[in-house]
Order: C-alpha cells, then structure tokens, then sequence
C-alpha cells in the first residue's frame, strides 16, 4: 500500500487569512496527482490534476504547485473565506493508475 | 444532469446479514470504484472496475462483493464476512482507470446495530 501523507489534519484560521497545506508521495513511478474539496454532507469535489513535474494550478482563490522529484504538492488559499471550510484530500496515482488517497486536511475558517 | 447515485443514505444492517450499497452512474464513465472511510483513515479502495463484466479486489476486499453487469450499475455487497462493517461507503467514476478526476457519489452510512 503507498504512503500517501497530508499535513496538518486541521487548520483553524481567521476569515482573510492565507493558508497552504502539503501532499507528500512516492516521488517514483508517478503518473498524475489529484486534489479534491470535500464539504461536510457534500460529495468531494475536484480541485486540481496535475500530471507534470513544476505544474501551477489556479482556481480563483485556490492554487496549487506539483514537484514530483521530491514528492510533495501544495495547496494554497489566499484569503480563506467561511466557505473555504472544508476537507482537503489528496490522491496519487501511480504505475497501478488507481488513486491511493491521503487522510486529509481538515479546514475551518472562522468568521 | 449526470452523476452518481448512491442509494440508501443511511443503512441500519442486523449483524449477520448481508446488505447491498446501490451505486449508478450516468456519465457513461468506464471505470467505478467503491471506498470505505473509518473516522480519522483515508478512502481505502475495495474494489474497482474497469469495464462491464470485470472487477478487481482494492486494499480492503475481504467480506465485501460487487457486480459490474452493466456499464451504469456497480453494487456492493457488505457480507456476512466482514467483520467491521460499519463505515461511510463512497462510490466513485472516471472516465477510464487513472484518467482524469473522480466524480463522487454522496455515500451512504452503514451502521451495524
């Protein structure tokens, strides 16, 4: 089973604040690596892929950048909103091209 | 609009018996997976599908059966077997195995009472 780790689990912060949070994976066979939004009695929704070592993405307020070298991603949130507050999960995919998912990160943004 | 449907939403089960999880799809994605969530644990993956007529065994499988009889429907079957069955069960699509993003349906809660 690959190890697929996000930090931190949870997040508190501030209404305006900015905040980023990491996705740590094998940094060998990589094939694409996935980001979704999960809100509480909502289906996760997707954020990002990124399939390409250096990729940037952007969503509004949301980004993200890719080092598959290293094996990490980062998520990005400029000026969290109470909206924002959500769980952030993260999936790799590797040779096997099935996603192995992270625990998540747990975001709350306080009015 | 397309999506996913799971059905029930929440599933109370008797211990010892068997229960089938609805999923249906019409996205006419080729690929449907089930995961499992337990508090503070990832998705574990239990089985997944790359077409009609074949399914192959997730991290997670044992005590647990699915169906891929047509392209739209992937059920599970939480059997007798499995020892701990009470989680939050996901059903999931893509267009084809490790293509692209999931689409998600909105899971259901099985209890075992």
């Amino acid at each position: 089973i690959l190890n697929v780790e996000q930090s931190p689990q949870s997040l508190h912060v501030q209404e305006g604040d900015s905040t980023n949070f990491t996705c740590s994976f094998p940094s060998s066979n990589f094939y694409a690596l996935h980001w979704y939004r999960w809100e509480t009695a909502k289906s996760p929704e997707a954020l990002f892929v990124m399939t390409l070592n250096g990729d940037e993405k952007k969503k509004g307020r949301i980004s993200a950048t890719l080092n598959t070298k290293e094996g990490y991603s980062y998520l990005y949130i400029k000026g969290s909103q109470p909206e924002d507050s959500a769980t952030y999960l993260c999936a790799f995919t590797g040779g096997s091209y099935i996603p192995t998912f992270g625990r998540g990160t747990s975001l709350i943004v306080h009015p | 609009d397309g999506g996913i449907t799971q059905s029930p939403k929440y599933l109370f089960r008797k211990e010892g018996q068997n229960v089938t999880l609805s999923c249906e799809q019409n996205l006419n994605h080729d690929a449907m997976y089930w995961y499992r969530q337990d508090p503070g644990q990832g998705l574990r993956l239990i089985y997944y599908s790359q077409i009609v007529n074949d399914f192959q065994k997730g991290d997670i499988a044992e005590g647990y059966s699915v169906s891929r009889e047509k392209k739209e429907s992937f059920p599970l079957t939480v059997t007798s077997a499995q020892k701990n069955p009470t989680a939050f069960y996901l059903c999931a699509s893509s267009i084809e195995r490790g293509f692209g993003g999931y689409t998600f349906g909105s899971g259901t809660r099985l209890t075992v009472v």
